[in-house]
């Protein structure tokens, strides 16, 4: 399997809700990752896992809260969101080289959230 | 400061016109530079990275560290070719640094 997938692909939630968003990669990659993207904007960073460990945390709002619970799944838990939250959520994964840096990053397609 | 800059958000040439997508980054070291690209729905898929030196669909791109340069390059542009283009570059670490994008459309 050499892709990244993501569950659901498009979710509708209002503000009060908690939902789950779900990632999954077989390619035997340690670091994945967690970016937003708005229409016609680059992706944003929002957290990296890295050997199942948070690494980087891009001053996320506690509302949106990962969890890694082994190499090959990420979940992003949501809480209390905003409208201003909706967007394109990507997932990717990458190898980690022998210098401890992340390689390429793979994608995966998504998930489009929508918060009313 | 990491910086990628896409001066052109859009840039509309004709089938079989050469094509030249433009990246400038701002980096005190030794970057990794990438180019992905986003098809109308589907996934961002890496296209290059520099230190590959590969020419994928006919695509090219070298890094010139004088410049802080990572252009992309077609001699021909075909139809296919018409997507969003990120340049992109990584650094000391796992952060991936994307700039805004260059819509390609190829015209028939």
């Amino acid at each position: 399997d050499t892709e990244v997938t993501q569950t659901p692909k498009h979710l509708v939630m209002g503000m009060t809700n908690k939902k789950s968003l779900k990632c999954e990669q077989h390619m035997g990659h340690r670091a994945m990752y967690w970016y937003k993207q708005k229409a016609k904007k680059p992706p944003e960073l929002m957290f990296v896992y890295s050997y199942e460990k948070l690494s980087i945390n891009e001053s996320v709002p506690s509302r949106f809260s990962p969890e890694c619970p082994n190499s090959s799944l990420l979940n992003l838990h949501l809480h209390a969101l905003q409208p201003e939250d909706s967007a394109l959520y990507l997932c990717a994964s990458s190898q980690v080289g022998l210098t401890g840096k992340a390689d390429t990053q793979y994608f995966g397609p998504g998930t489009r959230l929508t918060v009313l | 400061a990491q910086r990628v800059t896409q001066p052109e958000k859009l840039l509309s040439v004709f089938k079989g016109a050469p094509v030249e997508l433009k990246c400038n980054y701002s980096y005190s070291g030794s970057p990794e530079l990438f180019w992905y690209v986003q098809y109308s729905r589907q996934r961002l898929q890496l296209l290059l990275r520099h230190i590959s030196r590969e020419s994928i669909k006919g695509f090219t791109a070298d890094l010139n560290k004088g410049e802080t340069s990572f252009h992309l390059k077609k001699p021909f542009a075909q139809e296919e070719d018409s997507a969003m283009y990120y340049c992109a570059l990584s650094g000391r670490t796992d952060k991936l640094i994307f700039g805004t994008g260059t819509r390609l459309q190829v015209f028939p």
